[in-house]
């Protein structure tokens, strides 16, 4: 069975730094991937999503992954982040019927 | 606009007492989804339907019940049987659960125990 790790819990950054949240998953023949932002007290939204073909992923708000299979990574980045990106971040792969999920990652814009 | 109404967006539920959750999707999307989120926890699957009149547990089932009598609905009941209901419940559909197109979700209903 598949699992997901989202290796930092909290990414704290100042306004207009890069940002890389991380993703890991478990080994698989082939995998599809995605990451979701929550906003406080709204549901899920996607933001990108690998299905197959370029390893580098452009997805909406500025934000971009890249899959790479021999770390089994798929960590989301974002060159200058912008107050409005405080939420938090979710990485899933797909198996059989559902998604597994990570337990997300918080991101903190200090000003 | 497309999307999926969940309602209410507050929920609070008295002891021994079942309570249901409204999920409404006009995607036109064969397969629905119940979600529960709980802090610092991913989102833990519930149930899920891949076609009207058909449903499945997820990882969690025990203490919920689902319908899908129209292909727009799936309402959650939560029964008395579910001892430790308060969480965020997140409904979600796709196209269907073979395809790898990404799950669409509803803005939440939070569910607190009175």
């Amino acid at each position: 069975a598949q699992s997901v790790t989202q290796l930092d819990s909290q990414v704290p950054v100042f306004e207009e730094a890069p940002v890389e949240l991380r993703c890991n998953y478990s080994s698989s023949v082939s995998v599809y991937l995605f990451w979701y932002v929550q906003y406080p007290n709204q549901g899920l939204q996607l933001l990108l999503k690998y299905l197959s073909g370029s390893t580098l992923v452009k997805g909406i708000n500025g934000f971009e992954a890249e899959f790479n299979k021999s770390q089994t990574s798929f960590h989301l980045r974002k060159p200058s982040v912008h107050i409005s990106d405080t939420a938090e971040y979710f990485c899933a792969v797909k198996e059989d019927y559902q998604l597994i999920w990570g337990a997300g990652t918080k991101l903190i814009i200090k000003p | 606009d497309g999307g999926i109404t969940q309602s209410p967006k507050y929920l609070f539920r008295k002891e021994g007492q079942n309570v249901t959750l409204s999920c409404e999707q006009n995607l036109n999307h064969d397969a629905m989804y119940w979600y529960r989120q709980d802090p610092g926890q991913g989102l833990r699957l519930i149930y899920y339907s891949q076609i009207v009149n058909d449903f499945q547990k997820g990882d969690i089932a025990e203490g919920y019940s689902v319908s899908r009598e129209k292909k727009e609905s799936f309402p959650l009941t939560v029964t008395s049987a579910q001892k430790n209901p308060t969480a965020f419940y997140l409904c979600a559909s796709s196209m269907g659960t073979a395809t790898n197109q990404p799950q669409h979700f509803g803005d939440g209903t939070r569910l607190s125990i009175l």
